[in-house]
């Protein structure tokens, strides 16, 4: 099946620090990728939808200066956590859709565990 | 009123047990439909589409109906390797975003 590469798995910081975690489709074109954030024993929360070539679409409640998307390539999108604080530690996935294969599904990165110290 | 409800469990069952996990959503826009599970700390893994006329896949049945805006997802001789939490999601919108549930935890015991 189609594989979504994220990395990195693990991230530790110092508050106020900026973190960039990427999401590389391995052996599809996703001209669509998004970035979900999951507290401990809730729901995965969709952030935004990235769209390559143009600007990402954030859901209600996501500070788009607060998390920068990129979505360069059809193969690379970037989360970039902008001055990290503790109440960003969470779980960060990201998935691509296969727009050649069947476009109703979604593959999931292996996800990010970001602890603000 | 949450977009998707599940009973959040935990179901304890014994091997071999069959076990149904049901779901509602409320965008009556969704147009596909997937069960996905999920390991504790880990990624969601797609279980299965989920498509109007049913449909199976080896041990896992998965039913919907369209009309009371219902998923079903049952599992027979249910195995230690089921242990997981089982997340309804429906995608809607031309971007096929995904909406999960919170989901529903199940643990297969010897």
């Amino acid at each position: 099946g189609a594989v979504v590469s994220q990395h990195p798995s693990w991230v530790i910081c110092k508050s106020g620090t900026s973190v960039k975690i990427e999401c590389r489709s391995l052996d599809f074109q996703a001209t669509t990728m998004f970035w979900y954030r999951q507290f401990p024993k809730q729901s995965l929360m969709l952030m935004a939808t990235s769209n390559e070539g143009s600007k990402a679409t954030y859901e209600q409640g996501v500070e788009k200066d607060k998390f920068l998307i990129n979505h360069a390539s059809l193969t690379l999108s970037t989360l970039t956590v902008t001055s990290a604080h503790p109440e960003d530690s969470s779980f960060y996935i990201c998935s691509a859709r296969d727009v050649a294969g069947d476009g109703n599904i979604q593959y999931f990165g292996a996800g990010t565990r970001l602890s603000v110290l | 009123r949450k977009e998707v409800e599940q009973d959040p469990g935990p179901f304890n069952v014994p091997e071999g047990a069959t076990v149904a996990f049901n779901c509602t959503y409320s965008n009556s826009a969704s147009q596909s439909f997937f069960w996905y599970r999920q390991d504790c700390r880990k990624e969601p893994k797609l279980l299965m589409s989920v498509y109007s006329s049913g449909n199976e896949d080896g041990r896992f049945t998965a039913q919907l109906n369209r009309a009371s805006q219902y998923i079903s997802l049952l599992i027979r001789d249910s195995k230690l390797s089921d242990s997981a939490t089982y997340l309804c999601v429906p995608s809607s919108g031309s971007a096929r975003q995904l909406t999960f549930g919170s989901g529903t935890q199940l643990t297969v015991l010897p």
